[in-house]
């Protein structure tokens, strides 16, 4: 069964490093996503990707975040200059349409430590 | 904001025993998902219902969807150890062009053998 997948599985990065987390969605998706989740906190939306475009973000995708699809497998979020608060488990998700009523598919999430 | 309540936040049972976890808002949702999650890993689809008074059934599990779809419930039959884990709720808004999705905090269930 098609899946999504995410490397690392774990990155451990200094304060105010630059960090890249990759995703590849599953292969006939056309519509990608981007979740944190906190230890102990509930999955938050941080943005939506279609055609090479942000289609949505959330208060928390500021300045310091941005989204690529680089070539037609990869899609990744890069936070420029981490801070403590951005350790989380980081989630790439993905669908085939743009409805509000299509499954987004989960990857098993990259655990970001900034020490 | 569209929210979304999930109760009860802990449930420790006995295995054989049944449950119903809960799912709420005062938003309406296009659809909702149910996720299991496992330490560590990514939320793992359940189901997704649409339709206002829909009930699908996946086993053990019975998903209902709420008639004016503001809220979700999820009753498992029999509950076994291999039950255990973080179920999550997760809505996708109504309205144009908004397609993320809002999650609960989760269900942490546990059953005991």
């Amino acid at each position: 069964e098609p899946e999504v997948t995410q490397t690392p599985s774990h990155q451990v990065t200094q304060m105010g490093q630059e960090v890249i987390l990759r995703c590849v969605p599953i292969s006939n998706h056309l519509y990608f996503y981007w979740y944190r989740q906190i230890l102990g906190q509930k999955v938050e939306f941080l943005v939506s990707f279609y055609n090479n475009e942000i289609s949505e973000k959330s208060e928390i995708f500021d300045d310091q975040f941005s989204v690529e699809r680089p070539d037609g497998s990869n899609f990744t979020l890069k936070i420029r200059s981490t801070k403590l608060e951005d350790s989380a488990m980081y989630f790439c998700a993905s669908t085939q349409w743009r409805s509000n009523t299509d499954t987004q598919y989960f990857g098993p999430g990259t655990r970001l430590t900034v020490l | 904001t569209q929210l979304l309540e999930q109760s009860p936040q802990f449930l420790s049972i006995q295995e054989g025993e049944n449950l119903t976890v809960y799912c709420n808002s005062s938003s309406v949702f296009s659809s909702l998902q149910w996720y299991r999650q496992e330490p560590g890993e990514g939320p793992v689809l359940l189901v997704t219902v649409v339709t206002g008074g829909e009930v699908k059934k996946l086993k053990r599990l019975t998903f209902q969807f709420g008639d004016a779809r503001k809220d979700s419930s999820l009753h498992i039959t029999a509950a076994q150890p291999g039950d255990t884990g973080l179920y999550l709720c997760a809505g996708s808004p109504t309205g144009a062009g908004s397609y993320q999705l809002t999650f609960g905090k989760g269900t942490k269930l546990s059953v005991i053998p």
